[in-house]
């Protein structure tokens, strides 16, 4: 069926970067883009960021702008979203899904940042 | 980026309706009929319920139905059941520098 499957929970202290991979199957993996999304304990939705998976352009929250890199690898239909310079307010769950609307969600990667 | 106004939580009896709104601008839901809701049971990954205001996907429940006047769009659950308890978030496509916002949340309560 088609399903979006991420990597698992993350623990990195400050100033690390993490990277988060969501592996596609089930459809055929470049016609659609890839967004995230957030959501840090007790907040909403946040939209990070989308990625054309087709010619790799990309449109990234202005929030997230200079922190954030989406990218993905065709031949194993994986997206990945690396955000760098951590810090304790980045530690949320984080989300990939397919283009918009979001029809197809991952199940969610846990990244906590603490000393 | 501006988050969309829902409000914090809305509750109903099982078998009622309830309603959920959702107030943007003329730069996001009253622009646009890019409107989406999406069901949240925390733990589990989102799931759309309404896209494009108000078509509602394959699977879905007609339970749930969506609808826009100006820049508030609704969602609307009708018989509502206890498995329906979750949070509820909209977004929306916007001509602002971030192309996409959610909603605050609503979370809904059956009594």
């Amino acid at each position: 069926q088609v399903q979006l499957v991420q990597s698992g929970a993350e623990v990195k202290k400050p100033g690390a970067s993490v990277k988060v991979s969501c592996r596609a199957s089930g459809y055929n993996f470049s016609r659609y883009g890839i967004t995230w999304v957030r959501q840090a304990p007790g907040q909403g939705l946040e939209w990070m960021g989308w990625i054309n998976v087709y010619n790799g352009n990309t449109n990234y929250a202005q929030k997230f702008q200079g922190r954030v890199t989406m990218t993905t690898a065709t031949p194993t239909s994986t997206a990945y979203m690396e955000l760098t310079s951590l810090r304790s307010d980045d530690t949320a769950v984080y989300y990939c899904a397919r283009d918009f609307p979001f029809d197809i969600w991952g199940q969610g990667t846990m990244v906590t940042v603490s000393s | 980026q501006s988050a969309l106004t829902q409000p914090a939580s809305v509750s109903g009896s099982p078998g009622q309706s309830i309603t959920i709104s959702c107030t943007g601008s003329s730069s996001d839901v009253g622009g646009y009929n890019f409107v989406s809701w999406y069901q949240h049971h925390p733990g589990k990954a989102p799931k759309l319920m309404i896209s494009d205001v108000s078509n509602r996907p394959s699977g879905v429940s007609n339970r749930f139905s969506g609808s826009k006047s100006g820049n508030t769009a609704s969602l609307t659950i009708s018989g509502l059941q206890a498995e329906d308890e979750a949070y509820y978030y909209c977004s929306s496509y916007t001509s602002r520098s971030t192309p996409y916002v959610f909603g605050t949340g609503t979370k809904v309560t059956v009594l």
